[in-house]
């Protein structure tokens, strides 16, 4: 049990457009979910956490306006990268958690992003 | 603020050599600490955490709050281990603070 998805896997996209990443739980409810961000050889750095029905906490640095998370429902959480520039272009990661402090987080595959 | 300090990027044993990945945090709180290990081409998984005081895979991790430190050890490497470990830190808002990974090599 505890399988996160993530669609696409990867993307390629043109400078200026917006691309939607899906994280969905799939066989639990995900109170909670994260997205990540990975570039090549490095940590994976928090960008936002969100609980389901409110607004998503951004880390410090992250643009909320730029990246927009949406947490509808206890199993689906969607990142919109706008105005994507070639600087978007990463690895970006969700994980999902029930919800209680220390919980495991269950990480999806990853979608690499290339903003050409 | 959280911090997690993995100071070795790349750590390379033979197989059957004790092995340690280091890991030192800071935190005002009461910390849970976990380890998570990515295998080539798989998925980040959690491999331990502090508060099971489990050994999985023969790799165990003690809390040291005096040292503040959560490294992990197994004292028989195998081939199978090499991959990227990752020491984290999970905070009352359940935020995760993930160290900067250490690749482990098990050579043969």
């Amino acid at each position: 049990g505890a399988v996160v998805s993530q669609h696409p896997s990867r993307v390629i996209c043109k400078s200026g457009t917006s691309v939607k990443i899906e994280c969905r739980s799939l066989d639990f409810q995900a109170t909670t979910m994260f997205w990540y961000r990975q570039f090549p050889k490095q940590s994976l750095m928090l960008m936002a956490t969100s609980n389901e029905g409110s607004k998503a906490t951004y880390e410090q640095g992250v643009e909320k306006d730029k990246f927009l998370i949406n947490h509808a429902s206890l199993t689906l959480s969607t990142l919109t990268v706008t105005s994507a520039h070639p600087e978007d272009s990463s690895f970006y990661i969700c994980s999902a958690s029930r919800g209680a402090p220390g919980n495991e987080q269950f990480f999806g595959p990853g979608t690499r992003l290339t903003v050409l | 603020a959280q911090r997690v300090t993995q100071p070795e990027k790349l750590l390379s044993v033979f197989k059957g050599a004790p092995v340690e990945l280091k890991c030192n945090y800071s935190y005002s709180g009461s910390p849970e600490l976990f380890w998570y290990v990515q295998y080539s081409r798989q998925r980040l998984q959690l491999l331990l955490r502090h508060i099971s005081r489990e050994s999985i895979k023969g790799f165990t991790a003690d809390l040291n709050k005096g040292e503040t430190s959560f490294h992990l050890k197994k004292p028989f490497a195998q081939e199978e281990d090499s991959a990227m470990y990752y020491c984290a830190l999970s905070t009352l808002n359940n935020d995760m603070r993930f160290g900067a990974g250490t690749r482990l090599t098990v050579k043969p």
